[in-house]
């Protein structure tokens, strides 16, 4: 049972550039959670999906966009990265759509923008 | 006032120990709450959720919740230094019918043989 994978696990990008970090659940979950991690900050939410077919802003979704392809994906598309942008990227699902229910999380993403 | 607030730490106790996590938030209707444990370059990993006022025992983890004062805090005992990580408060924010998780900062322990 795989849980959550993210890809790519480590990329560095030029400023200016874009990328999409990809997320899939095979856990039947219906909520997915994009998260920033930068030292000393904890865990930022960045858009999250309840459910197929919708999205919403979280703490930090400016210079993001998300996309819930289907109830198993749910991709993170940076359209011009900016050196604040570089951080840890972690994914996680959740059983039902309230969040009543602790994330199973993704091992991260280490994006570098220089 | 951030949402979910922790002490940063480091929090250093001796193996054998009682570690002592505190955490305090915002939101008066929130009514979930947890711990994650998180290793150095790992993801984090749930150990404990709590959603009624009083204590919850799991092992050596104990959390205590406090609705009336907003404080959820999680105990350790007889520390090991194997539970040397940091650990992240996590409180439920709803929003309609659906809910986030807010994240304090995380509290790093240091467990020292």
């Amino acid at each position: 049972n795989a849980g959550v994978t993210q890809t790519p696990k480590f990329q560095v990008l030029k400023t200016g550039q874009s990328m999409t970090l990809q997320c899939a659940q095979d856990m039947n979950h219906n909520s997915m959670y994009w998260y920033r991690q930068d030292p000393g900050m904890g865990l930022r939410l960045i858009y999250y999906s309840a459910s197929e077919g919708t999205t919403d802003k979280g703490e930090v979704p400016n210079g993001y966009n998300v996309s819930r392809l289907n109830k198993r994906e749910f991709s993170l598309r940076l359209e011009s990265a900016a050196p604040s942008q570089t951080s840890v990227y972690f994914c996680a699902s959740s059983g039902l759509g309230t969040g009543n229910y602790g994330y199973t999380f993704g091992s991260g993403t280490r994006l570098t923008v220089v | 006032q951030k949402e979910v607030e922790q002490n940063s730490g480091p929090l250093s106790v001796p193996e054998g120990a009682i570690a002592s996590l505190n955490c305090t938030y915002s939101d008066r209707v929130s009514q979930s709450f947890f711990w994650y444990r998180q290793y150095s370059g790992k993801s984090p990993e749930l150990i404990m959720s709590i959603y009624s006022n009083g204590d919850k025992e799991d092992g050596r983890f104990t959390a205590q919740l406090n609705k009336a004062s907003q404080y959820v805090s999680l105990l350790i005992r007889d520390s090991q230094p194997s539970d040397s990580a940091t650990y992240l408060c996590a409180v439920n924010i709803a929003s309609g019918n659906t809910g986030k998780l807010i994240f304090g900062q995380g509290t790093t322990l240091q467990v020292k043989p």
